[in-house]
């Protein structure tokens, strides 16, 4: 099957502090990438979806300029948590499709954020 | 709008088992999936049905009924492994996923 990384899986910041993280799909080309926060106990919540070179899709209510998205590649897209706050901390999930034709999403393993 | 039900918990004793729900009400359709997530960990792909009928994968099988908006995921032979939520999407006209809010599956010795 179908496998996506996600790196780090766990981290720890400081409020204010910008994080990084990378969503991998590591045996198909990925044009469409999602990213997904989801709280304790609570659903899965789309943030955002991205296509590869053009801009990312961000559902309404999600900060486009707190939440940056870059899909460069067909196996690469990265979220930036810009100025974190421990609100942000949460469980992002990233997942990938290879197109319309192959429509299912692969979930990447998550990154446990945790802003102090 | 659009909307996806589903139970929001369900026990079932191991060695049983059990049937899930999910009722639909979107926008166009493009398939159903349904996802596996353990606590802490992100969902893991278990079936899609785009067709009428049944899908049967081991001891899990889905079922969907386009004309009802209706999907069930049927686990057999129930393990404690089996305790996790399970998520039913829907792909809409626009190859959205819309989402369920999921269910919590207890499974009991």
């Amino acid at each position: 099957g179908a496998v996506v990384s996600q790196h780090p899986s766990r981290v720890i910041c400081k409020s204010g502090t910008s994080v990084k993280i990378e969503c991998r799909s590591l045996d198909f080309q990925a044009t469409t990438m999602f990213w997904y926060r989801q709280f304790p106990k609570q659903s899965l919540m789309l943030m955002a979806t991205s296509n590869e070179g053009s801009k990312a899709t961000y559902e309404q209510g999600v900060e486009k300029d707190k939440f940056l998205i870059n899909h460069a590649s067909l196996t690469l897209s990265t979220l930036t948590v810009t100025s974190a706050h421990p609100e942000d901390s949460s469980f992002y999930i990233c997942s990938a499709r290879a197109g319309l034709a192959s429509e299912t999403q692969y979930f990447g393993p998550g990154t446990r954020l945790l802003v102090l | 709008g659009q909307n996806i039900d589903q139970p929001t918990e369900m026990t079932a004793t191991e060695g049983a088992i059990v049937q899930i729900n999910c009722t639909y009400q979107t926008s166009g359709f493009n398939g159903l999936f349904w996802y596996q997530q353990h606590a802490g960990e992100a969902p893991t792909f278990l079936s899609y049905n785009v067709l009428d009928g049944l899908e049967e994968k081991g001891r899990f099988s889905s079922f969907l009924s386009r004309s009802k908006g209706y999907s069930y995921l049927l686990l057999k032979e129930l393990q404690m492994k089996d305790s996790a939520s399970y998520l039913c999407a829907v792909s809409d006209s626009n190859y959205q996923l819309i989402w369920g809010a999921g269910t919590k599956l207890i499974i009991k010795p």
